[in-house]
């Protein structure tokens, strides 16, 4: 069945670095891939999120790229600050559905200060 | 903008008790979904509904799990009889529109222990 891939599971860098999360999916059909954020106890908010007809999208330190051929996308956090210190989660849409959405096991990212 | 709201936020029972959550989305969202959240994975869709029919509900337990939305607002989901395997956070989550574009905006969760 569908699946999303997510790797590291743990990420830990030290302030100012950048960190790099990968995601696979399976699904030749997924035509949007976001990104969730989830603080500890907290529920996911959106972070950035990427639509299928492009390749790169970037909002202040955070940036995705999507490689449709490959079926990976990858999220980019540069400059990292201790409150960056969260669960990220990808997701890809389901093909053929109005807004499934498949996600990845998560990487708990740690920013020591 | 009031945000998604789940109650109760925790719930405690023994296995083969019943049990129910609630979620109210976001005024004027369409879509609501139900996630089913174990500890150290990410989300998993049981049910999609758009405005109070079902979109997909191809993830749902059906043997034991059940939800409705009445009237295209709130909507309950409940277990019946638990397993102990259905310890986790229930997420309500709920987006305005009806395509796969949409941001999808989450509750706090209900975090379901059984013993």
């Amino acid at each position: 069945g569908e699946n999303v891939e997510q790797h590291p599971s743990t990420l830990s860098v030290q302030e100012g670095d950048s960190a790099v999360i990968k995601c696979t999916y399976s699904d030749s059909a997924s035509n949007y891939f976001p990104w969730y954020k989830q603080e500890l106890g907290k529920r996911p908010q959106l972070i950035i999120d990427i639509r299928s007809n492009v390749g790169e999208k970037k909002d202040q330190r955070i940036a995705v790229t999507l490689n449709k051929t490959a079926k990976h996308f990858s999220l980019h956090i540069t400059e990292t600050q201790p409150e960056d210190s969260a669960v990220y989660f990808c997701a890809a849409s389901r093909g053929g559905s109005q807004g499934n959405l498949i996600f990845g096991k998560g990487t708990k990212l740690s920013v020591k200060p | 903008e009031a945000g998604v709201a789940q109650s109760p936020r925790y719930k405690i029972i023994e296995k083969r008790q019943s049990v129910a959550f609630w979620c109210n989305p976001i005024s004027g969202h369409a879509t609501l979904y139900w996630y089913q959240q174990i500890l150290g994975q990410g989300p998993k869709l049981l049910i999609q509904f758009q405005n109070n029919g079902v979109v997909d509900d191809s993830q749902l337990p059906k043997d034991r799990f059940s939800a409705e939305r009445l009237k295209g607002v709130d909507s309950t989901l409940k277990i019946q009889p638990a397993k102990l395997e259905d310890s986790a956070v229930y997420l309500c989550a709920s987006s305005y529109g009806t395509s796969g574009y949409n941001e999808q905006f989450f509750g706090p969760g209900t975090r379901l222990t059984v013993l």
